[in-house]
């Protein structure tokens, strides 16, 4: 069936320290992903996307890896900062007759503390 | 930066009557979406529309539910008959185009209760 979802609920890090966000997905003919925050009281925004093409993406301090063999997708988050803290969530695009319907994983919250 | 508009922020409405959720999407964006999030839950997908038109739709729209775009710049979820259940966040996206390339954008939602 169709399914994202993420590894660990919550996650504590340390200011300056670099954050790991992980997520599972299960269904392999998805080919584009994307990683959402949400903070409290606001929609999700978008901080990254990855094509299946690829394994690799690099944007401003967040990393996001896709590993195909495992259906894993991760966001690196460098040098964490207070401003991080929100919940993650990954989402998977199903290429459903083109219209990009979205499926969410359950969301990692991301704690920084000073 | 353009973003994507809800309004209201909260809505508060008894059983059995009928709401209307506004949102305002991107204006070069050609592809829009509901999406809804009970409390504690993840982000469900309900709608897309596309050319005046619904292209997909989740088991949780059902008749009661139905989308509008009246004009060239709002696009609407109508409840028809509320249920307690209905009571969720309700999030507006939209996104340039289709195939799987193009990020959809969302809104800070609306959110429902239903007394």
């Amino acid at each position: 069936g169709e399914s994202v979802g993420l590894h660990l609920p919550t996650l504590s890090v340390q200011e300056g320290d670099n954050s790991i966000i992980n997520c599972a997905y299960s269904n392999s003919a998805s080919d584009y992903f994307i990683w959402y925050k949400q903070e409290s009281g606001k929609g999700p925004q978008f901080i990254i996307d990855i094509r299946s093409n690829m394994d690799k993406r690099q944007g401003q301090r967040v990393t996001v890896l896709l590993n195909k063999t495992v259906k894993h997708l991760s966001l690196q988050i460098a040098a964490t900062q207070p401003g991080d803290s929100a919940v993650y969530f990954c989402a998977e695009i199903l290429y459903s007759g083109g219209y990009n319907k979205l499926i969410f994983g359950a969301g990692t919250r991301l704690a920084v503390h000073p | 930066e353009p973003e994507v508009t809800q309004t209201p922020s909260h809505q508060v409405t008894q059983m059995g009557q009928e709401v209307i959720l506004r949102c305002v999407p991107i204006s070069n964006h050609l592809y829009f979406y509901w999406y809804r999030q009970i409390l504690g839950q993840k982000v469900e997908f309900l709608v897309s529309f596309y050319n005046n038109e619904i292209s997909e739709k989740s088991e949780i729209f059902d008749d009661q539910f139905s989308v509008e775009r009246p004009d060239g710049s709002n696009f609407t979820l109508k409840i028809r008959s509320t249920k307690l259940e209905d009571s969720a966040m309700y999030f507006c996206a939209s996104s340039e185009g289709p195939g799987g390339n193009q990020p959809q954008h969302f809104g800070d939602g609306t959110r429902l209760s239903i007394l």
